[in-house]
């Protein structure tokens, strides 16, 4: 358990579905992240918020929509996803950012899209 | 801005053998530095860091690393891997303004052989 939980572990969905990964966090952290890991790239940073407030989007496509209700929940809504959209997705959670302590991330979701 | 280059997508050491992941690293302000360990299918934990002061830094499982100024580098070592140690290991580089997030390298995969 590292203070990050990430549901579900694995998805399965197709072009047309519609989906949500949920990240929850207790650590009393302010901002959290989205991250997308592929196979042979860096992880590629896609949201991140800051006591609730969505500081950045790294050029995200918008079928994917972030959600963060309070400091500890982030969400990522999915809808009409590609194939190469399949993935690891990590959530992580720091103090706040540059805090320089690093980040603690949830163990991933692993994204099928078919 | 920072990035991350690390050397090697793979390495391969036999087990009780000197264990070298190599990191550098650009950044127009001091860094903040940070080595991560990615077991299968688990998110990502931190091994150290470095922020200020002592440029040998000490980690969990017996890892230490050696923050570099001259040669932009913090490389990740520990005197005898240990079959426990295969994984896939990230660097990391944040700055000490406070302004910018984690910036990732693209791993590196140890491979410990018995």
């Amino acid at each position: 358990e590292t203070g990050v939980t990430q549901t579900p572990r694995h998805l399965v969905m197709g072009m047309t579905n519609k989906k949500s990964l949920k990240c929850e966090q207790h650590l009393g952290h302010n901002a959290m992240y989205w991250y997308k890991q592929s196979a042979k790239k860096p992880l590629e940073l896609m949201f991140v918020y800051n006591f609730k407030e969505q500081t950045e989007n790294n050029s995200v496509p918008s079928r994917f929509s972030p959600e963060c209700p309070n400091s500890s929940h982030l969400f990522l809504h999915l809808h009409t996803l590609q194939p190469e959209d399949s993935a690891l997705y990590l959530c992580a959670s720091s103090q706040s950012i540059g805090t320089g302590r690093g980040y603690t991330f949830g163990s991933g979701t692993r994204l099928t899209v078919v | 801005a920072q990035s991350v280059t690390q050397l090697g997508s793979h390495v391969s050491v036999s087990e009780g053998a000197l264990v070298l992941l190599r990191c550098n690293y650009s950044s127009s302000v001091p860094p903040y530095l940070f080595w991560y360990v990615q077991y299968p299918n688990q998110g990502l934990q931190l091994l150290l860091k470095y922020t200020t002061g002592a440029t040998l830094v000490k980690g969990i499982n017996g890892f230490e690393a050696e923050f570099k100024k001259s040669e932009t580098s913090f490389h990740l070592t520990k005197p005898s891997a240990h079959m426990s140690d295969a994984a896939e290991y990230f660097c990391a580089v944040s700055d000490s303004t406070g302004a910018n997030n984690l910036f990732f390298g693209t791993g590196t995969r140890l491979t410990v052989i018995p």
